[in-house]
Formats: C-alpha cells, sequence, structure tokens
C-alpha cells in the first residue's frame, strides 16, 4: 500500500495559525485530499487539490502542495475551538480518482480559548 | 441530498452473534467503500465495489466478514461470528469518482 505520513498531534491557541502536515510517497495521485473528524461523528471532506496545482485558498483553509518533495499542508488561519478535530490526509492510489483512498493516521488538532 | 445513510448507529451485541451492518449510499455514486476505524490500526479499507461489483476485498479480515451490494442503491456488512476484536467504527463511504464522502458510521460493541 501507500505510504503517508501525518504527525499525530497539534495544539495551537485560539486565533492563531494551524499548519497541519502530510507526506506521502505515489506522486502519480490526480487529487489530494483533507478530512475533518469530529468526536463520534464521520469523515467530512473539508478541501481537496488538483496535482497540478500548488496551492488552494478556500475561506481560512489554505491547501499547499510540493511535489517534488511529496508534501501536503492544510493551514488554518484564526484558528477557532470549533476547528478541534483530527484532520486526515488521503490520495487515491496510482491516479485513479474512483479506487480507494489512502489515509494518515490522522493529526488531533486542539485548540486552546 | 441526505448523504450516506448507515443503520444502526450503535450495535451492541455478544460474541458469537452475527452482526449486519447496512449502508445507502448517495444516489448517482458509483462506487462504495466500508471502512474500519479502530484506535489501533486507524482507517482501514475492508472492501469496495465499483458499479456493484466487488473490486478489492484485500482488506476483509477474514472469512467471518462478508460485504454484498444487491443494487446500485444498498449495501451490507456481514460479520458471523462476531468477536470482540471486532469492535470499532463501520463507515460507509460512496463516491463519484471526485470526492469520497462519508457515512456517520456504526459503532460495534461486541462483548
Amino acid at each position: 500500500g501507500e505510504d503517508v505520513e501525518q504527525s499525530l498531534f497539534l495544539s495551537v491557541r485560539e486565533g492563531d495559525s494551524s499548519v497541519i502536515n502530510c507526506t506521502y510517497t505515489d506522486s502519480s495521485s490526480t487529487y489530494l485530499y483533507w478530512y475533518k473528524q469530529e468526536p463520534g461523528a464521520g469523515l467530512q471532506l473539508l478541501t481537496y487539490i488538483f496535482s497540478n496545482m500548488d496551492m488552494k485558498q478556500d475561506q481560512r483553509l489554505t491547501v499547499l502542495l510540493n511535489k517534488k518533495d511529496k508534501h501536503l499542508s492544510l493551514r488554518i488561519a484564526d484558528t477557532q475551538t470549533g476547528d478541534s478535530a483530527i484532520y486526515f490526509c488521503a490520495f487515491p492510489n496510482r491516479g485513479s480518482t474512483l479506487g480507494r483512498l489512502y489515509f494518515g493516521r490522522g493529526t488531533q488538532l486542539t485548540v486552546w480559548p | 441530498d441526505a448523504g450516506v445513510i448507515q443503520s444502526p448507529r450503535h450495535e451492541v451485541t455478544e460474541m458469537g452473534q452475527e452482526v449486519t451492518l447496512r449502508c445507502k449510499p448517495i444516489s448517482g455514486h458509483n462506487s462504495l467503500f466500508w471502512y474500519r476505524q479502530t484506535m489501533m490500526r486507524g482507517l482501514e479499507l475492508l472492501i469496495y465495489f465499483n458499479n456493484n461489483v466487488p473490486i478489492d476485498d484485500s482488506g476483509m479480515p477474514e472469512d467471518r466478514f462478508s460485504a454484498k451490494m444487491p443494487n446500485a442503491s444498498f449495501s451490507t456488512l456481514k460479520i458471523q461470528p462476531s468477536e470482540p476484536r471486532d469492535s470499532a467504527v463501520y463507515f460507509c463511504a460512496s463516491s463519484t469518482g471526485t470526492s469520497c464522502l462519508f457515512g456517520p458510521g456504526t459503532r460495534l460493541t461486541v462483548l
């Protein structure tokens, strides 16, 4: 299977920016995804980026993709307590958009008031 | 759209009993996935279907697990007999090719 690495924990103060990082091994993925999981809930698709893009911005969310280093990051500006959740990066196998997604272990983001 | 629907949301059963989890994918999505989430192993893909046909079931733990998709709007995951180590949250997800959307999950506890 594909190797997807994420740090497990991140703590920030309310109002600060959060940066969640992810590294991967397969460079043929066409889409790269970020999911958010709140306690007791399912995974919510947060955003995704095409592999031919370097950056995508969506309100407080900024996704950065460094294909050379196989590094994906999610920046949350003005982090709020409601952003506390587990964040997963995910990639389809071998560029397929119909096949399975490979998930990282997830980063637990804790936002302190 | 109601999203991916799973039932039951919670299931508590005793070891040895049969458990059936149900999923209704989003209408028009042609791929369906069953994932299992535990603290120890994170998210694991159990099986996925494309146009109702099982494509990859290599993640199914053992013969006690089986999954079916009789039509485009319904799938089941069955565990028979269940064991305490099967306790986990089971997610169903469906995809149209660009985005994969998850259901709320079924929390299974096997005593």
